[in-house]
């Protein structure tokens, strides 16, 4: 079955450039979206089809998607910006595949 | 505005059967496929499986082929998903979520259904 591999934690500083990788075999191949989901709340589209933002989601948020590995930046990350992360492809014999989770943390 | 409300919280014992729904709203309820999502306490999202509500056609997760049942009844616009017995690992939060069909992303998400399994 196809899986994707995520670090489990990420820390930045306020203002600062987060990266948060996703990688799977041949995942530039397919298309990458990312969500966030802070606590007690559903999850939230902010990356699709590798880099286009949805409406609503800041201009701080983009993605890459090249080979292996795909990243979500967020430029100028903003306390509010601490949640979890998971990054989804979809494989077409698996269906969705969600990443494990990255846990950012702003400090 | 594109709407999924879900049904609440559920508290059942192992062996029973459940059946939680998903009402989506503000939208043709046929344009997108229904997606769900399974969140075990402190754990990360899992795919589960998806239906198209215009003809019912389902895909399932392997992971849960054969555990639930996914179903919708367009004229209502509610998706559902469904357990013939339930297991104490069943508890988890449950989300229901739009899949764009085209490139798998969901734009809309359900608030989420607890469901707790305990004897």
């Amino acid at each position: 079955s196809y899986e994707l591999t995520q670090p489990p934690s990420v820390s930045v500083s306020p203002g600062q450039t987060a990266s948060i990788t996703c990688s799977g075999d041949k995942l530039g191949d397919k298309y990458a979206c990312w969500y966030q989901q802070k606590p007690g709340q559903s999850p939230v589209l902010v990356i699709y089809e590798d880099n286009k933002r949805p409406s609503g989601s800041p201009e701080r948020f983009s993605g890459s998607n090249s080979g292996n590995t795909a990243t979500l930046t967020i430029s100028g990350t903003q306390a509010m910006d601490e949640a979890d992360y998971y990054c989804q492809a979809w494989d077409s014999s698996t269906g969705g595949v969600f990443g494990g989770g990255t846990k950012l943390t702003v400090l | 505005e594109v709407q999924l409300v879900q049904s609440g919280a559920e508290v059942k014992k192992p062996g029973e059967s459940l059946r939680i729904s998903c009402k989506g709203s503000g939208y043709s309820f046929t344009s997108y496929w229904i997606t769900w999502v399974r969140q075990m306490p402190g754990k990360g999202l899992e795919w589960m499986g998806r239906i198209d509500p215009s003809d019912s056609y389902t895909n399932y997760s392997p992971s849960f082929q054969g555990h639930v049942t996914i179903s919708a009844d367009k004229s209502i616009t509610t998706a559902y998903l469904q357990w013939s017995s339930l297991k104490a690992s069943d508890t988890a939060m449950y989300y229901c979520a739009t899949d764009s069909s085209s490139s798998h992303e969901s734009h809309y998400w359900g608030q989420g259904t607890l469901v707790t399994v305990s004897s």
